[in-house]
């Protein structure tokens, strides 16, 4: 079955240290990697993708497919990097595209 | 940017009433979109997929006839709940994907929240 694992629930960091948010997938095929974050009282939004390579607001994301991660850095946390990230797969599963969103993990950036 | 809204952003109604949630995509067209259930701190559940001018695709466990789905327009996807009931108090959030953007891309409404009494 496809399955999106990320261990940590709740990960605290104080600013200015370096962020990794784990993501481990097990997945049929080869699906497209994405990174959604939930701000406070906002929509879910698209953070990055992994076949786009590019670095969004500071973070970065290596898929590696040995491993089958694809774990999300930046390198200082900010303040304002303080949300709900979910690791998310798109691909085949259940008899159709679709994304499989991971349990999510809450990053609390601390002063 | 590409925009999903969804209608009401909260809703409370009785046990045994039906409730229709709307969600729209106000710039782009999509042929595909997704409705989600979410528990308080708990993550996106996938209820069904939605496609323009057929019948939705339901994920196990999600009884249709209970959570109807229509999606009738390339704009437009509802989701009725139908007899609801106190268990059925979520929040509800849908997603759309634009298929003919540069890059495929699933963009989320802002959620509505259900009590039921």
């Amino acid at each position: 079955a496809q399955r999106v694992t990320q261990p940590e629930k709740l990960l605290s960091v104080f600013k200015g240290a370096p962020v990794e948010l784990k993501c481990n997938y097990s997945y049929s095929g080869s699906p497209e990697l994405f990174w959604y974050v939930q701000y406070s009282r906002q929509r879910l939004q698209l953070l990055l993708r992994h076949i786009s390579r590019e670095s969004i607001k500071g973070f970065t994301a290596d898929l590696n497919k040995g491993e089958t991660s694809f774990h999300l850095k930046k390198p200082f946390a900010q303040e304002e990097d303080s949300a709900m990230y979910y690791c998310a797969p798109w691909g085949v599963t259940g008899g159709g595209n679709k994304l499989t969103f991971g349990t999510g993990t809450q990053l609390k950036v601390e002063l | 940017g590409a925009v999903v809204s969804q209608h009401p952003s909260w809703v409370i109604c009785k046990s045994g009433t039906s409730v229709k949630i709307e969600c729209r995509s106000l710039d782009f067209q999509a042929t595909t979109m997704f409705w989600y259930r979410q528990f308080p701190k708990q993550s996106l559940m996938l209820m069904a997929t939605s496609n323009e001018g057929s019948k939705a695709t339901y994920e196990q466990g999600v009884e249709k006839d209970k959570f109807l789905i229509n999606h009738a327009s390339l704009t437009l996807s509802t989701l009725t709940v139908t007899s609801a009931h106190p268990e059925d108090s979520s929040f509800y959030i849908c997603s759309a994907r634009d298929s003919l953007g540069q890059q495929e891309t699933q963009y989320f409404g802002p959620g509505t929240r259900l009590l039921v009494l």
